[in-house]
């Protein structure tokens, strides 16, 4: 089965710093790719998403990059705000299958 | 609003009693799921359900049990709690053609005590 691995575990920037988080999947049938975003106390939504056919996706502050040849994914995020702080999600899936998920990114900015 | 509901939010309960984690969505999503989620984070699969009258355990070996009559409705329950139960569980719901995405319940806190 599918395997996904997240880095780090945690993360502290300073506001207005932009923060990377990286996930590895170990199937290479897996063709979507969610990131969750869980504010303390609230429940896991989805921020953005990406499919296999696309290397880049991007929206205002965030964006989500994909190697398919290394199987890797990542999350970026431009000029953090403190609204930023949460626990952030990976995932992979080759739609035939349930969401495989990171082990979580705790992200602090730090004001 | 279409959603998915979880009752209750909190819930503090003693050793051996039976209880029930109430899950609904009025999205008329297939696919229905139980997570249980560590302080630490990390989100283990309990539970997962394709469609009316299929249920699956999950990855994570769990002592609770689910049904599913209906399609919007997919309870949790735990025929004894016990301390180690103490856990947020959520529950999530997706479509079936499209829907590789999940929308995720509030959640509720369990305390076993």
């Amino acid at each position: 089965g599918e395997n996904v691995e997240q880095h780090p575990s945690t993360l502290s920037v300073q506001e207005g710093d932009s923060a990377v988080i990286k996930c590895t999947y170990s199937d290479s049938a897996s063709n979507y790719f969610p990131w969750y975003k869980q504010e303390l106390g609230k429940r896991p939504q989805l921020i953005i998403d990406i499919r296999s056919n696309v290397g880049e996706k991007k929206d205002q502050r965030i964006a989500v990059t994909l190697n398919k040849t290394a199987k890797h994914f990542s999350l970026h995020i431009t000029e953090t705000q403190p609204e930023d702080s949460a626990v952030y999600f990976c995932a992979a899936t080759t739609g035939a299958n349930n969401l495989f998920f990171g082990t979580g990114t705790r992200l602090t900015v730090i004001p | 609003e279409a959603d998915i509901y979880q009752t209750p939010r909190y819930l503090v309960i003693g050793t051996g009693k039976k209880i029930t984690l109430e899950c609904s969505q009025t999205m008329g999503h297939d696919k229905m799921y139980w997570y249980q989620q560590d302080p630490g984070m990390e989100l283990h699969l309990i539970h997962y359900s394709y469609g009316v009258n299929s249920t699956e355990k999950g990855d994570l070996s769990s002592e609770s049990t689910v049904s599913r009559i209906r399609t919007e409705h997919f309870p949790l329950t735990l025929e004894s709690a016990r301390p180690s139960h103490t856990s947020q569980y959520l529950c999530a719901s997706s479509e079936s053609m499209w829907g590789l995405s999940y929308t995720f319940g509030s959640g509720t806190r369990l305390t076993v005590v």
